[in-house]
């Protein structure tokens, strides 16, 4: 597609429930980004992905968060039994092999009741 | 890890005025980019200005500039003649590598 793309846009749900959120990168996008952005706080890294391979997990928070990515483009994020801390913005981002400018989602605004 | 750090949590600027919003980046890397993003309330995340830091010319796109002081690690934006379209976040970001490390951005209202 043309730019990247997030879904859903809006996500509320109930303390204790799973939740996935889907990020569709540019195609030929090699390098996929997962961050999270908290209410009034920056950009918190969480994952990055070379290929179908996550060479870098170091950000995601605990083990209820995991991510995936298949056939070198779709990445999904999964958070297994949301907390409300979990309440937040998640920004997907790709970029070409060999560049360095990200470019971004509209991202996930996430809310745990 | 690689800091960056914006010390203004807002700033407010009149239209057609021009406002510079700070940015300091703690590292040991000599070769690394820069980077000042725009976040409007769309929640789109929008490249505005990016700097190599092995080039000593600063960057310059349309009304936007930078003020790249390599030895003091400082990396600041200047915004010309601002327009109230320019209100958003502002996110100052550090890559080294792979990584992209961001500052927790300044919050930039303009006036009529």
């Amino acid at each position: 597609g043309a730019g990247v793309s997030q879904s859903p846009s809006n996500k509320v749900t109930e303390k204790g429930k799973d939740v996935e959120l889907r990020c569709d990168p540019i195609s030929g996008h090699t390098a996929l980004y997962w961050y999270r952005q908290s209410l009034g706080q920056g950009l918190e890294f969480l994952i990055y992905f070379q290929g179908n391979s996550a060479p870098d997990k170091s950000g995601l928070p605990s083990d209820r968060f995991s991510a995936e990515r298949t056939g070198g483009s779709v990445s999904t994020l999964t958070i297994q039994r949301t907390q409300q801390e979990d309440s937040a913005v998640y920004l997907c981002a790709s970029r070409l092999s060999g560049a360095n400018v990200l470019t971004f989602g509209a991202g996930s605004r996430l809310t745990v009741l | 890890a690689q800091t960056v750090t914006q010390s203004q949590p807002e700033m407010s600027v009149q239209e057609a005025e021009t406002v510079t919003l700070s940015c300091t980046y703690d590292t040991s890397e000599s070769d690394y980019y820069l980077f000042w993003y725009k976040q409007p309330p769309s929640r789109q995340m929008i490249l505005v200005i990016r700097q190599e830091a092995y080039k000593q010319q600063n960057a310059t796109e349309n009304r936007f500039s930078v003020n790249f002081q390599k030895a003091a690690k400082s990396f600041s934006l200047k915004i010309s003649d601002s327009q109230l379209g320019d209100a958003a976040m502002y996110f100052c970001a550090y890559q080294a590598g792979y990584a992209l490390n961001f500052g927790k951005g300044t919050s930039l209202l303009v006036t009529p």
